[in-house]
C-alpha cells in the first residue's frame, strides 16, 4: 500500500541534544509537510517542501531545520531541543498545491525532551 | 486570515446514538473542507472531503456537507459505534498564498460508551 512512514514512532532526546526525525513516503508526491502537534491541540505547520522548494512558515523557530534529499524522503532536524519542543510530530504529503487535493498523514513520532 | 471553529469535547456518546459535531469556517475565496480522524497514539486520517459550495462528502458512515451560506461543514453520523472514539478535526484548505494551506479546528474528542 502507497503511504507515509514515520520513523522512530517515538524518540527520546536530552535537553539540548540534536535530534533528527525521518519521514518517507511511497506516494511520489510532490510536496511534503512538517506539523507540530502538542497535547490536545490542533497540528501546527512548521513548514513544507514543494519539490525541492523549500517554505519556512514565519513563526517556526529558527530551532528547526528540514532537508529533502530526494522525492521520497524529508527529514526534521531539531538543533538543540528544549522542553517545550516535546510533541508529536506528524509529517504529510499532498500531490499538489491546489486545496482540493488533502494531505496524507503518516503515524506521528512522539518526542520526549528529558 | 483562515480559521476553523469546531465545538469543544469531550464528546460522550452511548453506542447507536446521533453524531452531530459543529464546525464553522472563515476563509478569504474558495476552500476546500475536510474531516480527519486521529485515533490515540496515531497521525491524521482523512475521514471525508467537500471542494465546493453544496458538496456532500460521506465516508464510512459520517457525512458533512458544504454549506456556504453558513459557513459550516459539520460532522453527522446517524449510529456511532465504540470503534468511532477518536479526536476529530475539521479543517480548510486554500492555495491562495501558492501552497496549500490547511487551517485545522481544535479537534473534537469523541467517547461512544456501550
Amino acid at each position: 500500500d502507497a503511504m507515509v512512514i514515520q520513523n522512530p514512532r517515538y524518540q527520546v532526546t536530552q535537553f539540548g541534544k540534536p535530534v533528527t526525525l525521518s519521514c518517507s513516503q511511497t506516494l511520489n508526491h510532490n510536496v511534503m509537510y512538517w506539523y507540530q502537534q502538542k497535547s490536545s491541540q490542533a497540528p501546527k505547520l512548521l513548514f513544507h517542501y514543494y519539490d525541492k522548494d523549500f517554505n519556512n512558515e514565519a513563526d517556526t523557530p529558527d530551532n528547526f531545520q528540514s532537508r529533502r534529499p530526494n522525492t521520497s524522503f524529508c527529514f526534521l532536524d531539531i538543533r538543540s531541543p528544549g522542553l517545550g519542543d516535546a510533541a508529536m510530530y506528524l509529517c504529510a504529503t499532498s500531490r499538489e498545491t491546489s486545496g482540493r487535493y488533502e494531505q496524507f498523514f503518516g503515524p506521528g513520532t512522539r518526542l520526549t525532551v528529558l | 486570515g483562515n480559521s476553523v471553529t469546531q465545538m469543544e469535547g469531550p464528546v460522550t456518546l452511548s453506542e447507536e446514538a446521533f453524531l452531530t459535531i459543529n464546525c464553522t469556517y472563515t476563509a478569504t475565496g474558495y476552500p476546500s473542507l475536510f474531516w480527519y480522524v486521529q485515533y490515540p497514539g496515531e497521525g491524521l486520517q482523512l475521514l471525508l472531503k467537500a471542494t465546493k459550495a453544496d458538496d456532500k462528502g460521506s465516508n464510512k458512515g459520517f457525512e458533512a456537507t458544504y454549506r456556504k451560506e453558513t459557513t459550516s461543514f459539520h460532522l453527522e453520523k446517524g449510529s456511532v459505534q465504540v470503534s468511532d472514539s477518536a479526536v476529530y478535526f475539521c479543517a480548510l484548505s486554500d492555495s491562495s498564498g501558492g501552497y496549500q494551506k490547511v487551517t485545522f479546528g481544535i479537534g473534537t474528542k469523541l467517547q461512544v460508551i456501550p
